[in-house]
Protein backbone atom coordinates (compact mmCIF):
# COMPACT_ATOMS: atom_id res chain seq x y z
CA UNK A 1 0.00 0.00 0.00
CA UNK A 2 0.71 3.68 0.09
CA UNK A 3 3.15 4.82 2.56
CA UNK A 4 4.98 8.11 3.65
CA UNK A 5 8.49 8.12 5.57
CA UNK A 6 9.99 11.28 6.69
CA UNK A 7 13.06 11.84 8.95
CA UNK A 8 12.51 11.14 12.70
CA UNK A 9 12.87 13.88 15.37
CA UNK A 10 13.35 16.27 17.46
CA UNK A 11 15.01 18.69 14.90
CA UNK A 12 16.29 21.90 16.72
CA UNK A 13 18.09 24.69 15.28
CA UNK A 14 19.03 28.45 15.45
CA UNK A 15 17.09 31.21 14.50
CA UNK A 16 18.04 31.47 10.86
CA UNK A 17 19.71 28.21 10.46
CA UNK A 18 18.79 26.41 7.17
CA UNK A 19 16.36 23.77 7.55
CA UNK A 20 15.62 20.26 5.91
CA UNK A 21 13.11 17.77 6.47
CA UNK A 22 13.66 14.50 4.40
CA UNK A 23 10.26 12.44 3.07
CA UNK A 24 10.12 9.87 0.93
CA UNK A 25 7.20 7.80 -0.17
CA UNK A 26 5.68 4.45 -1.72
CA UNK A 27 2.97 4.31 -4.22
CA UNK A 28 1.97 3.09 -6.94
CA UNK A 29 1.26 5.76 -9.73
CA UNK A 30 1.35 9.49 -9.57
CA UNK A 31 0.94 10.84 -6.39
CA UNK A 32 -0.49 14.19 -5.10
CA UNK A 33 1.95 15.32 -3.01
CA UNK A 34 1.45 17.43 0.30
CA UNK A 35 3.27 19.04 3.65
CA UNK A 36 1.30 19.82 6.65
CA UNK A 37 2.16 21.82 9.41
CA UNK A 38 0.65 21.82 13.51
CA UNK A 39 1.69 24.14 15.58
CA UNK A 40 1.59 23.64 19.49
CA UNK A 41 -2.34 23.18 20.50
CA UNK A 42 -3.73 23.38 16.77
CA UNK A 43 -5.21 21.56 13.84
CA UNK A 44 -2.88 21.01 10.77
CA UNK A 45 -3.05 23.34 8.36
CA UNK A 46 -1.59 22.82 4.41
CA UNK A 47 1.66 24.40 4.24
CA UNK A 48 2.30 23.51 0.04
CA UNK A 49 1.11 20.79 -1.95
CA UNK A 50 2.77 19.71 -5.78
CA UNK A 51 0.49 17.25 -7.65
CA UNK A 52 3.06 16.24 -10.50
CA UNK A 53 6.33 15.62 -10.88
CA UNK A 54 9.20 18.16 -11.13
CA UNK A 55 6.39 20.35 -9.51
CA UNK A 56 7.70 22.82 -6.46
CA UNK A 57 5.30 23.31 -3.62
CA UNK A 58 6.02 27.01 -2.06
CA UNK A 59 4.78 28.83 0.84
CA UNK A 60 6.10 31.34 3.99
CA UNK A 61 9.41 30.56 2.36
CA UNK A 62 9.22 26.28 2.70
CA UNK A 63 9.91 24.66 -0.29
CA UNK A 64 9.40 21.12 -1.60
CA UNK A 65 10.27 19.98 -5.14
CA UNK A 66 8.05 16.84 -6.48
CA UNK A 67 11.05 14.19 -7.50
CA UNK A 68 9.80 11.08 -8.79
CA UNK A 69 13.23 9.52 -9.73
CA UNK A 70 13.84 9.18 -6.06
CA UNK A 71 9.83 9.42 -4.75
CA UNK A 72 11.07 12.44 -2.67
CA UNK A 73 9.58 15.64 -1.20
CA UNK A 74 12.08 17.02 0.95
CA UNK A 75 11.10 20.21 2.72
CA UNK A 76 13.19 23.32 2.76
CA UNK A 77 13.32 26.63 3.99
CA UNK A 78 17.24 28.97 4.31
CA UNK A 79 16.27 30.97 7.35
CA UNK A 80 14.08 29.48 9.97
CA UNK A 81 12.52 31.69 12.26
CA UNK A 82 11.20 31.23 16.08
CA UNK A 83 7.86 31.32 14.74
CA UNK A 84 8.38 28.26 12.74
CA UNK A 85 8.44 25.42 15.69
CA UNK A 86 5.79 23.05 14.99
CA UNK A 87 5.20 19.43 13.88
CA UNK A 88 5.45 18.99 10.17
CA UNK A 89 3.72 16.28 8.35
CA UNK A 90 4.57 15.06 4.67
CA UNK A 91 1.42 13.44 3.15
CA UNK A 92 0.31 12.05 0.07
CA UNK A 93 -3.21 11.26 -1.68
CA UNK A 94 -3.53 8.71 -4.67
CA UNK A 95 -5.84 8.15 -7.50
CA UNK A 96 -8.40 10.29 -6.67
CA UNK A 97 -9.01 9.54 -3.38
CA UNK A 98 -9.64 12.15 -0.62
CA UNK A 99 -7.64 9.80 1.53
CA UNK A 100 -4.62 11.18 3.25
CA UNK A 101 -1.96 9.24 4.05
CA UNK A 102 0.12 10.70 6.26
CA UNK A 103 4.12 9.88 7.31
CA UNK A 104 4.78 10.39 11.15
CA UNK A 105 5.55 14.04 11.59
CA UNK A 106 8.73 15.67 12.86
CA UNK A 107 9.07 18.14 15.48
CA UNK A 108 11.20 21.40 14.59
CA UNK A 109 12.08 23.74 17.48
CA UNK A 110 13.66 27.25 16.17
CA UNK A 111 15.67 28.49 19.18
CA UNK A 112 16.28 32.33 19.17
CA UNK B 1 -16.05 32.52 11.94
CA UNK B 2 -14.36 29.31 12.72
CA UNK B 3 -13.80 27.24 9.53
CA UNK B 4 -13.59 23.62 11.45
CA UNK B 5 -15.17 23.54 14.98
CA UNK B 6 -15.02 20.21 17.40
CA UNK B 7 -16.42 20.09 20.70
CA UNK B 8 -15.08 19.31 23.39
CA UNK B 9 -11.71 20.52 23.13
CA UNK B 10 -11.43 18.21 26.22
CA UNK B 11 -12.74 15.19 26.95
CA UNK B 12 -12.01 13.01 30.35
CA UNK B 13 -14.22 9.63 31.05
CA UNK B 14 -14.37 6.16 32.40
CA UNK B 15 -13.26 2.73 30.80
CA UNK B 16 -16.58 1.95 28.97
CA UNK B 17 -18.06 4.74 29.01
CA UNK B 18 -19.66 5.82 26.09
CA UNK B 19 -18.91 9.27 24.54
CA UNK B 20 -19.96 11.71 21.51
CA UNK B 21 -17.47 14.41 19.81
CA UNK B 22 -18.82 16.73 17.37
CA UNK B 23 -17.81 18.42 14.32
CA UNK B 24 -19.35 21.19 12.07
CA UNK B 25 -17.80 23.55 9.24
CA UNK B 26 -19.30 26.17 7.73
CA UNK B 27 -16.55 26.28 4.38
CA UNK B 28 -19.93 24.62 2.15
CA UNK B 29 -17.79 21.76 1.80
CA UNK B 30 -19.17 18.40 1.15
CA UNK B 31 -16.07 16.01 2.50
CA UNK B 32 -15.46 15.27 6.04
CA UNK B 33 -13.47 13.23 8.16
CA UNK B 34 -12.39 12.20 11.19
CA UNK B 35 -8.46 11.28 12.04
CA UNK B 36 -6.69 9.89 15.11
CA UNK B 37 -3.45 11.28 16.42
CA UNK B 38 -2.10 8.89 19.01
CA UNK B 39 0.67 10.09 21.25
CA UNK B 40 3.77 9.85 19.01
CA UNK B 41 1.87 12.42 16.97
CA UNK B 42 0.70 9.08 14.08
CA UNK B 43 -2.16 10.81 12.16
CA UNK B 44 -4.27 7.78 10.47
CA UNK B 45 -7.49 8.45 8.78
CA UNK B 46 -10.91 6.92 10.19
CA UNK B 47 -13.45 7.84 8.53
CA UNK B 48 -14.51 9.81 5.54
CA UNK B 49 -18.24 10.96 4.52
CA UNK B 50 -19.18 12.71 1.33
CA UNK B 51 -22.32 14.63 0.75
CA UNK B 52 -23.60 12.52 4.07
CA UNK B 53 -22.74 9.05 2.56
CA UNK B 54 -19.76 6.81 4.27
CA UNK B 55 -16.58 6.76 1.71
CA UNK B 56 -14.06 5.43 3.45
CA UNK B 57 -13.90 3.26 6.52
CA UNK B 58 -10.52 2.10 7.36
CA UNK B 59 -9.92 -0.89 10.01
CA UNK B 60 -11.51 0.96 13.16
CA UNK B 61 -13.51 -1.07 15.63
CA UNK B 62 -17.11 -1.31 15.59
CA UNK B 63 -17.17 0.85 18.68
CA UNK B 64 -17.13 3.76 16.81
CA UNK B 65 -19.57 5.17 14.92
CA UNK B 66 -19.83 8.36 12.88
CA UNK B 67 -23.07 10.28 11.83
CA UNK B 68 -23.34 12.44 9.41
CA UNK B 69 -26.73 14.42 9.90
CA UNK B 70 -25.96 16.95 7.07
CA UNK B 71 -23.57 18.11 4.82
CA UNK B 72 -22.10 20.14 7.32
CA UNK B 73 -21.95 18.00 10.45
CA UNK B 74 -20.19 14.83 11.14
CA UNK B 75 -20.07 13.54 14.44
CA UNK B 76 -18.10 10.91 16.23
CA UNK B 77 -19.45 8.14 18.70
CA UNK B 78 -17.79 5.92 20.30
CA UNK B 79 -18.83 3.04 22.47
CA UNK B 80 -17.33 0.83 25.33
CA UNK B 81 -14.52 3.23 25.78
CA UNK B 82 -10.82 1.87 26.53
CA UNK B 83 -7.74 3.00 26.85
CA UNK B 84 -6.41 2.56 23.72
CA UNK B 85 -8.39 5.35 22.45
CA UNK B 86 -6.94 7.82 24.14
CA UNK B 87 -5.71 10.05 21.64
CA UNK B 88 -6.59 13.89 20.03
CA UNK B 89 -9.47 12.87 17.36
CA UNK B 90 -9.11 15.70 14.14
CA UNK B 91 -12.37 16.42 12.12
CA UNK B 92 -11.45 17.82 8.44
CA UNK B 93 -13.41 19.16 5.25
CA UNK B 94 -12.95 19.06 1.88
CA UNK B 95 -14.45 20.11 -1.39
CA UNK B 96 -14.35 17.18 -3.77
CA UNK B 97 -14.83 17.24 -7.18
CA UNK B 98 -11.68 19.82 -7.54
CA UNK B 99 -9.34 18.45 -8.40
CA UNK B 100 -6.43 18.17 -5.65
CA UNK B 101 -7.94 19.58 -2.54
CA UNK B 102 -6.60 21.21 0.70
CA UNK B 103 -8.32 19.50 4.02
CA UNK B 104 -8.95 21.90 6.66
CA UNK B 105 -8.73 20.57 10.01
CA UNK B 106 -10.50 21.43 13.11
CA UNK B 107 -8.57 22.31 16.36
CA UNK B 108 -8.46 18.61 17.75
CA UNK B 109 -10.71 16.87 20.29
CA UNK B 110 -8.18 15.52 23.17
CA UNK B 111 -9.94 12.47 24.70
CA UNK B 112 -8.19 11.02 27.60
CA UNK B 113 -10.05 7.43 28.99
CA UNK B 114 -9.03 6.60 32.53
Amino acid sequence: GNSVTQMEGPVTLSEEAFLTINCTYTATGYPSLFWYVQYPGEGLQLLLKATKADDKGSNKGFEATYRKETTSFHLEKGSVQVSDSAVYFCALTQGGSEKLVFGKGTKLTVNP
Amino acid sequence: DTAVSQTPKYLVTQMGNDKSIKCEQNLGHDTMYWYKQDSKKFLKIMFSYNNKELIINETVPNRFSPKSPDKAHLNLHINSLELGDSAVYFCASSLAGQGVTEQFFGPGTRLTVL
